[in-house]
């Protein structure tokens, strides 16, 4: 895995909605794909580690997708609170043995 | 505890000083890591121990040079720094060394300013 795409780099939200973002990655020597959260002054934190086609998990109001044919996973926040305002960084893992990260997605949730 | 531990949290040194950053996890994971984060770029791995042995460099320069004395304990010497080495300093573990599959566990980080 050479190049891991977030989008949109950035995203305000209002307190209560939902939102959604992408994380892109090349589908060849596709093994995992990772999706961290992380909140200013604090470590990143695991939301989830999917493999196959088709995964789908979910943690509290927090779900993600995960299709490697076309290369792409979603992350779906639900009812958006204020503490969900952090970067979310997705990480692809191939073959290799390492996981390569995106930009983030930087999420706000406005009050 | 699930946590991973670095000290310090921030540090500032000279271009010919020797520093050492300390990581510290007690989950019993057997892999560590040393990540680089600069501003608005996302964190790259400069490191991986794997069983308390040197599993990957990724081309990072002599002088940031890595040592795993235990499973617990990963530390990063810092010496001949340059300016632009200035950055978050993350430290992670997981499970194992199938780096791939496994999530990893992040310290802190420590921020690293060099003069």
């Amino acid at each position: 895995i050479l190049n891991v795409e977030q989008s949109p780099q950035s995203l305000h939200v209002q307190e209560g909605d939902s939102t959604n973002f992408t994380c892109s990655f090349p589908s060849s020597n596709f093994y995992a794909l990772h999706w961290y959260r992380w909140e200013t002054a604090k470590s990143p934190e695991a939301l989830f580690v999917m493999t196959l086609n088709g995964d789908e998990k979910k943690k509290g109001r927090i779900s993600a997708t995960l299709n490697t044919k076309e290369g792409y996973s979603y992350l779906y926040i639900k009812g958006s609170q204020p503490e969900d305002s952090a970067t979310y960084l997705c990480a692809g893992g191939g073959r290799d043995d390492k996981i390569i990260f995106g930009k983030g997605t930087r999420l706000h949730i406005l009050p | 505890d699930t946590e991973v531990t670095q000290t310090p949290k921030h540090l500032v040194m000279g271009m010919t000083n020797k520093k050492s950053l300390k990581c510290e996890q007690h989950m019993g994971h057997r892999a560590m890591y040393w990540y680089k984060q600069k501003a608005k770029k996302p964190p790259e791995l400069m490191f991986v121990y794997s069983y308390e042995k040197l599993s990957i460099n990724e081309s990072v320069p002599s002088r940031f040079s890595p040592e795993c004395p235990n499973s617990s304990l990963l530390n990063l010497h810092l010496h001949a720094l340059q300016p632009e080495d200035s950055a978050l300093y993350l430290c992670a573990s997981s499970q194992d060394w199938t780096g791939t599959y496994n999530e990893q566990f992040f310290g802190p980080g420590t921020r690293l300013t060099v003069l």
